[in-house]
Formats: C-alpha cells, sequence, structure tokens
C-alpha cells in the first residue's frame, strides 16, 4: 500500500518568511495530492491540492510543487504571518478511499 | 464551518465499555469516513462506506463497528476489545468516493481510564 513520509516534523520561522514542506509518497498510482491545515483543537482543512497531471498550483501566498518522478510534493508558503501557525498534513491517494496521510509537520511562525 | 457535525467533543469511558461517536452530515455526500489521530501518526482510516448499506475497513478496523442506515450518519462504537482507544477522532466526508476532496468534522477526544 501507499506510505507518505512528511518533513519536517517541526518548523519554525520567522514572519515574513517562507516555509517548506516536504512529502515523499511510494505509490506510482497515487494521483491526488491534498494538504490540510490543522490548527489547535480544530478539524484539518483543505488548503491546496493537486493531481498527478499537473507540476505545480498556485494559490495566493500557497503553492504546491508535485514531481512524480521522484514521487515527491511540497507545500510552499511565503510571506509567512502568525496565522499560518497550524499542523499541516500531506496526503496521497489514488481514489477508492485510499488516501495515507503524512505524520504531519507543526509550523510556527514567530512575530 | 458547518455541514458535518460530531458529538460530543469530549468523552470520557472506563474501561471495558464499549462507546459510541457520533458522525451526521448534510452535504449530501455519498462517502463517509472515520479517521483515529494520534501525537505524530497522522490520520489513519478505521473504516469507510461509500453509499448507504455499504461499510469496508480501514487499515486499524479491529476493535471498532460501524453503520451506515441513513446517508447522513455514519456512527463509530468503540468496543472493549480496541486495546489504545483513547484518541482523538475524526469523521470526514466526500462527496462520491472518487471525486477525493474530504471535508472533516470538529473530531470526539475520548478518553478511556
Amino acid at each position: 500500500g501507499e506510505n507518505v513520509e512528511q518533513h519536517p516534523s517541526t518548523l519554525s520561522v520567522q514572519e515574513g518568511d517562507s516555509a517548506v514542506i516536504k512529502c515523499t509518497y511510494s505509490d506510482s498510482a497515487s494521483n491526488y495530492f491534498p494538504w490540510y491545515k490543522q490548527e489547535l483543537g480544530k478539524r484539518p482543512q483543505l488548503i491546496i491540492d493537486i493531481r498527478s497531471n499537473v507540476g505545480e498550483k498556485k494559490d495566493q501566498r500557497i503553492a504546491v510543487t508535485l514531481n512524480k518522478t521522484a514521487k515527491h510534493f511540497s507545500l510552499h508558503i511565503t510571506e509567512t504571518q502568525p496565522e499560518d501557525s497550524a499542523v499541516y498534513f500531506c496526503a496521497a491517494s489514488r481514489g477508492n478511499n485510499d488516501m495515507r496521510f503524512g505524520a504531519g509537520t507543526r509550523l510556527t511562525v514567530k512575530p | 464551518d458547518g455541514g458535518i457535525t460530531q458529538s460530543p467533543k469530549y468523552l470520557f469511558r472506563k474501561e471495558g465499555q464499549n462507546v459510541t461517536l457520533s458522525c451526521e452530515q448534510n452535504l449530501n455526500h455519498d462517502a463517509m469516513y472515520w479517521y483515529r489521530q494520534d501525537p505524530g501518526q497522522g490520520l489513519r482510516l478505521i473504516y469507510y462506506s461509500q453509499i448507504v448499506n455499504d461499510f469496508q475497513k480501514g487499515d486499524i478496523a479491529e476493535g471498532y463497528s460501524v453503520s451506515r442506515e441513513k446517508k447522513e450518519s455514519f456512527p463509530l462504537t468503540v468496543t472493549s476489545a480496541q486495546k489504545n482507544p483513547t484518541a482523538f477522532y475524526l469523521c470526514a466526508s466526500s462527496i462520491a468516493a472518487d471525486l477525493y476532496e474530504q471535508y472533516f468534522g470538529p473530531g470526539t477526544r475520548l478518553t478511556v481510564t
């Protein structure tokens, strides 16, 4: 089955700096890669996703890149703000309810 | 934030007791899921249901049971056979099994002593 590894487990940046979180996956059949943000005590919420027919997707300060050959994808947050502080999860899926999540990255943005 | 609800937010039980966690959605979604979240381990799939009256085991189904008698509801029972039941439980739904995006409920934190 699919195995998703996520790094780093914790990340601390200064406000205004960029943050990058990386994930690798094992199943070459995976074709959907969402990123979720979970604030303390709240539910995970989808912030961006990418499908395997696209190499990069951007939404304001957030971008995701996908390298299918290397089987890794990354979340990039630019101009970080304190409200970006949360746990971020990557996931990989080939459909059919087979979504596997990474262990999460705790991002702290220092003001 | 609406659409998918879980109750209660916190639940305490004694070891050896079964307990049922509620999950309701009014999004008209066909697919529903239960995940368990432990510190440092991400989300692990317990059970999922693609349509009413159908459900399938996920990676860690042992010690859990579910039912899907109504489209809106997907309750999870944590039985006394589950060896480490204390965890944060998240319910999710999606329009259909193959359309991928999952919407999560607020979660239930279960503590068993």
